[in-house]
Formats: structure tokens, sequence, C-alpha cells
């Protein structure tokens, strides 16, 4: 089956400071990326919807000058929590949209952020 | 916007047993509903889906159907095992170029051994 991957798994940093996180579709291309956001015991929340080539878009209450996404080729898209603080801890998904026919979306392993 | 909805939040059942999980959405346009399997610290795992164009889909010991005139749809779980324990989500969306996959708020499955 298709595989969506992530680097890192897991990044403990310090508050003020920037994380980038990685996804890659390994074996499929995909024009279009999820980034999602997940608190323990709840469900993914959607923040962004990467397009390869162009801009984001953000779901409604995240800050874009704070998460900055880039969607640099058909199989990376990244993610960058800026000047980050505690309550930016979370676990954080990617998905990728294979873009043949069949449209079905992949998540990625996550990572877990820790800002301390 | 599309809001999708699922019940039971918790669900424990016997090794050997059925388990159903029920999710209603509300955007009519929406096409395409995926199931999902998260495991404790790791990403969601497709595990069926369905689309607007047929009423039930099965994969051995799981099964969806989808009804699109009440837009509710179901997993059902036959022969449960153990490791099927996870939390389960819903989705749905509009398969078009863009669109965004919406989640339910997950089920919690226990499958006692």
């Amino acid at each position: 089956g298709a595989v969506v991957s992530q680097h890192p798994s897991r990044v403990i940093c310090k508050s003020g400071t920037s994380v980038k996180i990685e996804c890659r579709s390994l074996d499929f291309q995909a024009t279009t990326m999820f980034w999602y956001r997940q608190f323990p015991k709840q469900s993914l929340m959607l923040m962004a919807t990467s397009n390869e080539g162009s801009k984001a878009t953000y779901e409604q209450g995240v800050e874009k000058d704070k998460f900055l996404i880039n969607h640099a080729s058909l199989t990376l898209s990244t993610l960058t929590v800026t000047s980050a603080h505690p309550e930016d801890s979370s676990f954080y998904i990617c998905s990728a949209r294979d873009a043949g026919i069949l449209r079905e979306q992949y998540f990625g392993p996550g990572t877990r952020l820790t800002v301390t | 916007g599309e809001n999708v909805e699922q019940h039971p939040s918790t669900l424990s059942v016997q090794e050997g047993d059925s388990a159903v999980i029920k999710c209603t959405y509300s955007d009519s346009a929406s096409n395409y509903f995926p199931w999902y399997k998260q495991e404790l610290g790791k990403g969601p795992q497709l595990i069926i889906d369905i689309r607007s164009n047929v009423g039930e889909k099965k994969d051995q010991r799981i099964a969806v159907t989808l009804n699109k005139t009440a837009k509710h749809f179901s997993l059902h779980i036959t022969e449960t095992q153990p490791e099927d324990s996870a939390v389960y989500f819903c989705a749905a969306s509009k398969l078009t170029s863009y669109d965004k996959v919406i989640f339910g708020p997950g089920t919690s499955l226990s499958v006692i051994p």
C-alpha cells in the first residue's frame, strides 16, 4: 500500500524556537497534502491544505504566520512551527492524497512535538 | 461546511462478537467516506472506504454500508479480535482535487479477550 513518512517522529524544543516537520509520499505522487493536529483523546483537526507549487489554505483559527507550510514537490511538504510555545505541544500528522484516479488519502505516522 | 458525527464514543465487545460504529454527515455533496484505525501513538490507517455510487462494501471481517438518502454510513467488524482494539474514525469528503477530509470524533473500541 501507499506509504507516507514523517520526520522527525518526536521532537522536543525550547519555547521560542522553530521546528520543521517533513512529510513525504514514498511511492506515489501527491498533488495535495494535509496537515492535522491531534490533542490527546481527541479527533484530528485539519490545520491546512497544501497544494504543490501554490500557497497553503489554512483553516479558520490557524495562524498562517505561525505554522508555515511549504509544498515544494509532488512528494514533499513541510510544516514549520515558528516561535513555538508550550501550547503548541501536540501530535502533528500529515496526509497525502494520491493524484491518481482513486484519490485515497494516506496518513503519516505522526510527529510528537513537545515544547518546554 | 461538512460536519461528521460518530457514535458510540466508546465501545466494548467480547472477542468474537461484532462491533458496529455509526456516522452521519451533513453535506449531501460528499461522495467519499473512508474509515481509519488509529493505534496509540501512531497515525491513522485507512482500513476501508466507500464511494457514493455503492451502498455496501466488504473486505474480509470489515464491511461498510452507506445510506445516501439518510446521510449516514456504518462500519461493521465481525468476529472481533483483541488486535482490533483501537480508535476508529469515520470521515467524509467530496474527492475533488483539493477537498479536505473531515473526521468524526472517533470511537474507542475495546475487544475483551
